[in-house]
């Protein structure tokens, strides 16, 4: 079974300043996706950026990159010149291509944007 | 618009009162999911469908029931809610042959 890793539980950072949100994830699968998504307190889920495990550019939007790092099964995402509407719970997800459609969740890493 | 929308937003019943979280897309997507949000445990997939009259178990199934007699429908069925089930719950649909997949407003339940 897929399993997704996220070991930051709470993440702050200063607005306009850099982070890095870590996920690593494990699968025997040649073939998948990966998401970033943003829950701000809302609770809508916002897909922030995906990534196709067989391309090995790494997908970028606006402010939003992400590294990933396929034989080591990592999949971290970096967001630049932090905004203080950045303040959400992310959330890393897995998925198969083909198959079930399921998205496979880490447990969240909440980031506070601080002015 | 392209929605997903749930309803209830907030929910509050007592233990053992059967109740129905409804689900509906405007845009035709095969697949269509339900996923429970609990604190430290990120989301977990209840039930999906990859069409009308397909159903299958995710990974949290126990204590639910889901139906799917239109493609645009897909309500959650709790029989008998209990204490456990207080949670936070996400519909999403996604079409078939992509990725992005769209999720409705969430329902906070309270089951006590």
């Amino acid at each position: 079974a897929q399993t997704v890793t996220q070991s930051q539980p709470e993440m702050s950072v200063q607005e306009a300043e850099t982070v890095t949100l870590s996920c690593t994830y494990d699968t025997s699968e040649s073939n998948y996706y990966l998401f970033w998504y943003k829950q701000p307190p809302s609770r809508q889920m916002i897909l922030v950026i995906r990534q196709e495990a067989y391309k090995q550019q790494n997908a970028t939007e606006n402010r939003f990159s992400v590294n990933f790092q396929k034989a080591a099964k990592s999949f971290s995402l970096k967001i630049s010149d932090s905004q203080l509407g950045d303040t959400a719970m992310y959330f890393c997800a897995f998925m198969n291509q083909g198959g079930s459609e399921k998205l496979v969740f880490g447990k969240g890493t909440k980031l506070t944007v601080n002015p | 618009e392209a929605q997903v929308t749930q309803n209830p937003r907030y929910l509050i019943t007592v233990t053992g009162k059967k109740l129905t979280v409804t689900c509906s897309q405007n845009m035709n997507h095969e697949y269509m999911s339900w996923y429970r949000q609990d604190p430290g445990l990120g989301l977990r997939q209840i039930y999906y469908s990859m069409n009308v009259e397909v159903t299958d178990k995710g990974d949290v199934p126990e204590g639910y029931k889901v139906s799917r007699k239109e493609k645009r429908n897909f309500p959650l069925i709790l029989e008998s809610p209990s204490p456990n089930q207080t949670s936070l719950y996400f519909c999403a649909s996604r079409n078939w042959g992509h990725t992005e997949a769209f999720f409705g407003q969430g329902t906070r339940l309270t089951v006590v």
